[in-house]
């Protein structure tokens, strides 16, 4: 399974944005990556997803590298409710059965 | 959209007993997975189902736990009898085969202690 390396801990200043790296090196061609993210001790919640392009949603973006071998996810203007551990995974296995192998995720404190 | 639902959200017990936490996922998901959280091992995916058919339960720790999904509605994670290292949050989620993402919704947990 393809295992992801992301850094323990990271600062950021409410209102500007939070860029979140992740490396996948491992990663097979037909692997997505996800981000989920987990406020406290709530369930996870799903932020974004992508194989080979850049993504953007409502919650954020996610720009892969043209190897694939890392992306970074951007909170384009943290809040403090940002606040949270933020997990990048390599998705393994396809569709709705996909699982989801998470690692310990980087600790988002965002600062007022 | 009530959002997965798990029961209890809070379990106390001692060891050697029974314990047996509930999940309800989404109406019209078809794979429901359930995880466990702790300090020391972070969230591991213990066992996952798709329409009711359990898949892979590869992360299932040893023969005292055991999970069923007798219809689409209702799945259980039984543990029998209890440890406490057992002692940790529970989630449940499920997804959608028909979803484009294919991301899993979670429930809020069950926080499990074995005393």
């Amino acid at each position: 399974d393809a295992k992801t390396t992301q850094p323990p801990s990271m600062d950021c200043a409410e209102g500007r944005a939070a860029n979140l790296p992740c490396n996948h090196s491992t990663i097979s061609g037909n692997e997505y990556v996800y981000w989920y993210r987990q406020i406290h001790s709530q369930g996870p919640q799903y932020i974004i997803h992508g194989l080979k392009n850049n993504e953007t949603n409502e919650m954020a973006s996610l720009i892969i590298t043209e190897d694939r071998k890392s992306s970074t996810l951007i909170l384009p203007h943290a809040t403090l409710r940002d606040t949270a551990v933020y997990y990048c995974i390599v998705r393994v296995g396809a569709g709705n059965t996909g699982k989801l192998i998470f690692g310990q995720g980087t600790t988002l404190q965002v600062k007022p | 959209d009530a959002g997965v639902i798990q029961s209890p959200r809070h379990e106390v017990t001692e060891m050697g007993q029974e314990v047996t936490l509930r999940c309800k996922p989404i109406s019209g998901h078809n794979s429901l997975f359930w995880y466990r959280q702790t300090m020391m091992r972070g969230l591991e995916l213990l066992i996952y189902f798709n329409n009711n058919v359990p898949i892979d339960d590869s992360g299932m720790p040893e023969d005292r736990f055991s999970a069923k999904m007798p219809n689409a509605s209702f799945s259980t994670l039984k543990i029998q009898p209890s440890e406490p290292r057992d002692s940790a949050v529970y989630f449940c989620a499920s997804t959608s085969q028909w979803t484009s993402s294919h991301e899993q919704f979670f429930g809020p947990g069950t926080r499990l202690t074995v005393l």
